[in-house]
């Protein structure tokens, strides 16, 4: 899995509610990513890290905060859950400093139901 | 707009046979583009890639054939075999930035049947 641990695996929130998911690599890559994944729409960019402090939105990124101080540690906040964050989360890195083609590679997912 | 494409949800092929997933993209400007295989409750895994200045990439039983003037790709599996059943994405990237994002299509459903 690449040194990729997500968690928590799967969680059940209220709408409303604030809800942080955390990504963490042993894998010492500069490059973390954020995806959803949803029936009808596969894999979609949610936001990204290019480094410590460093990180930018992607396509869906209304609703979601990112944090991360630490090379090793990525967060992902739902400020206020709602319904339509209900989604499989999805952790990736990227070790682009190695090579400019090297692919991502992705956690095991993070289930979350906002009910 | 979907600049990555997978027009077809799922596909059923007997084992041995070859199955040919397709990828159609809009965007010219990707130069890199990648497949990965999804089983159920994991995480993508990376399958084989390709760059745009190529136009076939071969890793065993697993090939990928691009199109730059069609604007396609597709991955040829042969032979099939029943645990290659899984989700297949195809996933293009944008050329010229510092950055690694990935645009992904909507995937393919295979299933292998023994």
């Amino acid at each position: 899995d690449a040194g990729i641990t997500q968690s928590p695996r799967h969680k059940v929130t209220e709408t409303g509610t604030p809800v942080t998911l955390r990504c963490h690599q042993t894998e010492n890559h500069r490059y973390m990513y954020w995806y959803r994944q949803d029936p009808g729409h596969g894999l979609r960019l949610i936001h990204y890290s290019y480094g410590v402090k460093d990180t930018d939105k992607g396509e869906v990124s209304d609703g979601y905060s990112v944090s991360r101080s630490k090379t090793e540690d990525f967060l992902l906040t739902l400020e206020s859950a709602t319904s339509s964050q209900t989604s499989v989360y999805f952790c990736a890195i990227s070790g682009q400093g190695s090579s400019y083609n090297s692919p991502l590679h992705f956690g095991n997912g993070t289930r979350l139901t906002v009910t | 707009d979907q600049q990555v494409k997978q027009n077809s949800p799922s596909l059923s092929v007997q084992e041995g046979r070859i199955s040919i997933l397709n990828c159609d993209y809009t965007n010219s400007m990707f130069d890199y583009f990648l497949w990965y295989k999804k089983y159920p409750a994991e995480g993508p895994t990376f399958l084989i890639s390709i760059s745009s200045i190529k136009d076939k990439n071969e890793d065993g039983r697993f090939t990928v054939f691009l199109n730059k003037s069609a604007k396609h790709l597709s991955l040829h599996i042969v032979p099939s075999q029943p645990g290659d059943s899984a989700v297949y994405f195809c996933a293009a990237r944008l050329g010229g930035g510092s950055n690694y994002k990935l645009t992904f299509g909507k995937g393919t459903l295979l299933t292998v049947n023994p």
